[in-house]
């Protein structure tokens, strides 16, 4: 079982739409980050939210940490066959190196 | 700098073959750790290092072993491959360890164990 649940798993889109993916947990976590990763690279870090209802926003990409520190999202504004990717979301327990990762969205922009 | 590089890039084992995987960062940083990467699982922590002589155990150590002789070095040894192995092991760096300060990962070292 995934201490981090990230849903959708797959998510096909046309060019221009918004999307919302998620990262759900019954656990709380000190801080959290999103990454991309491309095929046969390794994760590159998009954010990281460490307090309570945290909003950053890189661009058109728009990421929420939970009030209660259980759950982010991440939303895609006009989306660009250049965001595809798997987005990976890594959350911290305790302060104590103890991360874990969600088993990501895939997501794939058609022009 | 060439930030985080790990060697080989692929590798094929037989099951109870041992194998030592590399990785080396030049960034100075302090923390270094192993993730493996299976479909439908994410990256699950195997170990990590907060400095050189420093080690301790992620979510799924078993059947790894690591060393931190040197700051730049973080090798992850296989003992005795098996089949349950086979994965994509990713090496990452960072100044200071969780996850406030960025990881930088490597580009993946892809494991099968025949």
């Amino acid at each position: 079982t995934q201490l981090l649940e990230q849903s959708p798993q797959f998510l096909s889109i046309q060019e221009g739409e918004n999307l919302t993916v998620y990262c759900n947990s019954s656990s709380v976590f000190s801080s959290l980050q999103w990454y991309r990763q491309e095929p046969g690279e390794g994760p590159v870090l998009l954010v990281t939210v460490v307090t309570g209802g945290e909003v950053k926003k890189l661009k058109r990409l728009t990421f929420q940490f939970g009030d209660a520190r259980k759950d982010s999202s991440l939303h895609i504004t006009a989306a660009q066959p250049g965001d595809t990717g798997l987005y990976l979301c890594a959350g911290e327990r305790n302060n104590n190196n103890d991360m874990r990762f969600g088993a990501g969205t895939r997501l794939t922009v058609k022009p | 700098n060439a930030g985080v590089t790990q060697t080989p890039k692929f590798q094929v084992l037989k099951t109870g073959q041992s194998m030592t995987l590399q990785c080396a960062q030049d960034m100075n940083h302090e923390y270094m750790s192993w993730y493996r990467q299976d479909p439908g699982m994410g990256l699950r922590l195997i170990h990590y290092s907060v400095g050189a002589g420093i080690t301790d155990q992620g979510e799924v150590p078993n059947g790894y072993n690591v060393s931190r002789s040197t700051t730049e070095d973080f090798p992850l040894r296989l003992l005795s491959a098996a089949p349950s192995q086979t994965s994509v092991y990713f090496c990452a760096s960072s100044y200071s360890g969780g996850l406030v300060s960025e990881q930088y990962f490597g580009p993946g070292t892809r494991l099968t164990v025949t």
